[in-house]
């Protein structure tokens, strides 16, 4: 199965700053079907990137994703309040479907 | 919107059983694939189980194979989960998804989620 990981294990940052997480995969994710998810506590996850780059439905623009094969990045161009979660990655290139550790992003 | 609903969540002692439920609105259940994604504490997500929307495939992952079976109940909106045999380590904050299922990768896209039913497996 394909391994993800993330870095850093923990991001602090300031309202307004610039985040960049990461995850690298054990191998080549086919055709970049690389997601990315957000998590605050106590709710549900929420699907934020798709296909490495696609934003999906009612994500806001400041959320972009990019890469390719192992190295895949989630950038948060101007941090909101709102946007202080755990993230994870998550593969569907191969079988069965897997997750990294996740990202705490945390307010400095 | 989509709302995905899990309950049946509890304490239970190792080789023990227990029966999660995910009630779902907001789509067209029957066609819908449907999984069963768990968080331990300190671990990453897990990819469990899955279902088609008919009910006639379903996919386990190995951790739970032999123990765990998937099922669904079009009738009423409802997926299953049917835990035997649990172990210190099932222990987990077990959600219900709806997937996006691509067949060239045979693998899922996790779209929406539920907000979880926690399952502590006392030893």
């Amino acid at each position: 199965e394909i391994v993800l990981t993330q870095s850093p294990g923990t991001l602090s940052l300031s309202p307004g700053e610039r985040a960049t997480l990461s995850c690298r995969a054990s191998q080549s994710v086919r055709n970049n079907y690389l997601a990315w998810h957000q998590q605050k506590p106590g709710q549900a996850p929420r699907l934020l990137i798709h296909g490495a780059s696609s934003r999906a439905t009612g994500i806001p623009d400041r959320f972009s994703g990019s890469g390719s094969g192992t190295d895949f990045t989630l950038t948060i161009s101007r941090l909101e309040p709102e946007d202080f979660a755990v993230y994870y990655c998550q593969q569907y290139g191969g079988s069965p479907p897997t997750f990294g550790q996740g990202t705490r992003l945390e307010i400095k | 919107e989509v709302q995905l609903s899990e309950s049946g969540g509890g304490l239970v002692q190792s080789g023990g059983s227990l029966r999660l439920s995910c009630a779902a609105s907001g789509l067209t259940f029957s066609k819908c694939v449907m999984t069963w994604v768990r968080l331990a504490p300190g671990k990453g997500l897990e990819w469990v189980s899955g279902i088609s929307g008919s009910g006639a495939s379903t996919s386990y992952g190995d951790s739970v194979k032999g123990r765990f079976t998937i099922s669904r109940d079009n009738s009423k909106n409802t997926l299953y989960l049917q835990m035997n045999s649990l172990r210190a380590e099932d222990t987990a904050v077990y959600y219900c998804a709806k997937v996006q299922y691509y067949s060239d990768s045979d693998s899922y896209l996790f779209d929406y989620w539920g907000q979880g039913t926690l399952v502590t497996v006392s030893s």
